[in-house]
């Protein structure tokens, strides 16, 4: 599938302190997801993008979906020690429109937050 | 509780062994997707089905692997002659017709000793 490039690799923060992160891709995505994964957990899906500009929030969470549909950032503000896991953004590429909405993950953003 | 289940949660096995997992995805959904994911990636996709069909397979998706779903309900998938290189997560997720939502079972953790 096509490669979703997830950015930083990692963070390490402390509580209270707003987090940005962000995906890209080289082709255009009909759809992004971003995933929470907690340690031998599945992902839970935290937003989802449908439109390009797009911005949907939950909670302290703010994800838009990138003008050029190539990519999406996700936001999280006044982050709480809870907030630990991998972030995973995931999508459907328009290429495969027709292939059942299979999705594409990128290899994740892992948050750590200290107290 | 409503949401994906799969069983088991955890499966040690020996190499040459097959071993079974199942998904019982949310009860409205026609879709259901397996993927696999392995130690600092994000899952890939195995296989999808639309009901008891299935639809699409990828290349991950060796002979070895077998899924159903007869009935289009739950779902199973089988690895026969178990490798070490299998050992990972299996994640089943399920949504409905539109496709866009897809959520997610705990997995079950493989491993081959």
């Amino acid at each position: 599938g096509q490669q979703l490039n997830q950015s930083p690799q990692s963070m390490f923060i402390q509580e209270g302190e707003d987090v940005s992160m962000n995906c890209t891709s080289s082709s255009i995505f009909n759809t992004w997801l971003w995933y929470k994964q907690d340690p031998g957990e599945g992902p839970v899906l935290l937003i989802a993008l449908y439109k390009a500009g797009e911005l949907t929030s939950n909670g302290r969470l703010t994800a838009q979906f990138g003008i050029t549909r190539k990519d999406s950032f996700l936001n999280i503000s006044a982050s709480i020690p809870s907030d630990v896991g991998i972030y995973f953004c995931a999508g459907h590429p328009t290429a495969n429109s027709n292939s059942g909405y299979a999705l594409n993950f990128g290899k994740g953003t892992s948050l750590l937050v200290t107290p | 509780d409503t949401g994906v289940s799969q069983n088991p949660r955890h499966k040690i096995t020996k190499r040459g062994q097959n071993v079974t997992f199942r998904c019982d995805p949310i009860s409205e959904h026609n879709r259901l997707y397996w993927y696999r994911q392995t130690l600092g990636q994000g899952p890939e996709f195995l296989t999808y089905f639309q009901n008891e069909a299935q639809l699409e397979k990828s290349r991950l998706l060796s002979d070895r692997f077998s899924a159903e779903r007869p009935k289009g309900s739950f779902s199973t998938l089988e690895i026969q002659r178990t490798e070490q290189g299998d050992s990972a997560m299996y994640l089943c997720a399920s949504t409905d017709d539109s496709g866009n939502e897809q959520f997610f079972g705990p997995g079950t953790r493989l491993t081959v000793l």
